[in-house]
C-alpha cells in the first residue's frame, strides 16, 4: 500500500462552521505534512509532524489546528475560516524527516470552499 | 535564501514534440533535486530525483541531470504525449529536518 488517503475530497463550509480534514497512510512513514495549494500555485507548507510530534509550523493562523493521533493518521481541524482560506489542502508523508533525499507521497487533496 | 526558479508557462506542444522545462536553483551546500508532477484534480507525484552532481534522474521517458556548475536541473522528454499534460514542479531539499522548497510550477499542455 503506497497510498495517502484524504477525506473528504470536497468540503464546503461556512465561516462559523467547525470541520476536520483527515489523512491516513499505512506505509510506516514517520513524517506527515499538511500543505495548502491555491490554484496555479505551488504547495505551501503548513505543518510537519515527525514521530507524531509537531516539528514545523509555518506561522499558520490558529484557525487551523493540526493533530496527529497516531503514526498513521493526521487531522487538520478547521474553525472560523475566511473565504481566502479556500484552497486545495494536501496531505503528504515520507519515511523520515531526517534526510534531504526523502520522497514525499501526496494524497489527492481536499478541495475546500469557505463561503 | 534557498530558492528554485522555473520557466514561466504555460508550455503548449504538439504530440511527439521535444520538451524542455528549465529549472535553476540557489542553495548553500549540496541539495537534493526533484521534479514532481500534478495531473488535473490530483496531488503531486514524484517524477524523478537526483541527489548529487552529475546524477541523472529518469522516469517514464523524462530525464533531468543535476548540473552543479550551472545550478540547473532541466526536465526533458524526447516525445511528449497528450497524457503528459500536467503541472510540473521543480523542488529542492537542502537540509535534513526541513521540508521541500518548490518552484512556481510550469503548466504543460500537449495537443494531438
Amino acid at each position: 500500500d503506497t497510498e495517502v488517503t484524504q477525506t473528504p475530497k470536497h468540503l464546503v463550509m461556512g465561516m462559523t462552521n467547525k470541520k476536520s480534514l483527515k489523512c491516513e497512510q499505512h506505509m510506516g512513514h514517520r513524517a506527515m505534512y499538511w500543505y495548502k495549494q491555491k490554484a496555479k500555485k505551488p504547495p505551501e507548507l503548513m505543518f510537519v509532524y515527525s514521530y507524531e510530534k509537531l516539528s514545523i509550523n509555518e506561522s499558520v493562523p490558529s484557525r487551523f489546528s493540526p493533530e496527529c493521533p497516531n503514526s498513521s493518521l493526521l487531522n487538520l481541524h478547521l474553525h472560523a475560516l475566511q473565504p481566502e482560506d479556500s484552497a486545495l489542502y494536501l496531505c503528504a508523508s515520507s519515511q523520515d524527516l531526517g534526510r534531504t533525499n526523502e520522497k514525499l507521497f501526496f494524497g489527492s487533496g481536499t478541495q475546500l470552499s469557505v463561503l | 535564501g534557498d530558492s528554485v526558479t522555473q520557466m514561466e508557462g504555460p508550455v503548449t506542444l504538439s504530440e511527439e514534440a521535444f520538451l524542455t522545462i528549465n529549472c535553476t536553483y540557489t542553495a548553500t551546500g549540496y541539495p537534493s533535486l526533484f521534479w514532481y508532477v500534478q495531473y488535473p484534480g490530483e496531488g503531486l507525484q514524484l517524477l524523478l530525483k537526483a541527489t548529487k552532481a552529475d546524477d541523472k534522474g529518469s522516469n517514464k521517458g523524462f530525464e533531468a541531470t543535476y548540473r552543479k556548475e550551472t545550478t540547473s536541473f532541466h526536465l526533458e522528454k524526447g516525445s511528449v504525449q497528450v497524457s503528459d499534460s500536467a503541472v510540473y514542479f521543480c523542488a529542492l531539499s537542502y537540509q535534513a529536518g526541513t521540508a521541500l522548497i518548490f518552484g512556481k510550477g510550469t503548466t504543460l499542455s500537449v495537443s494531438s
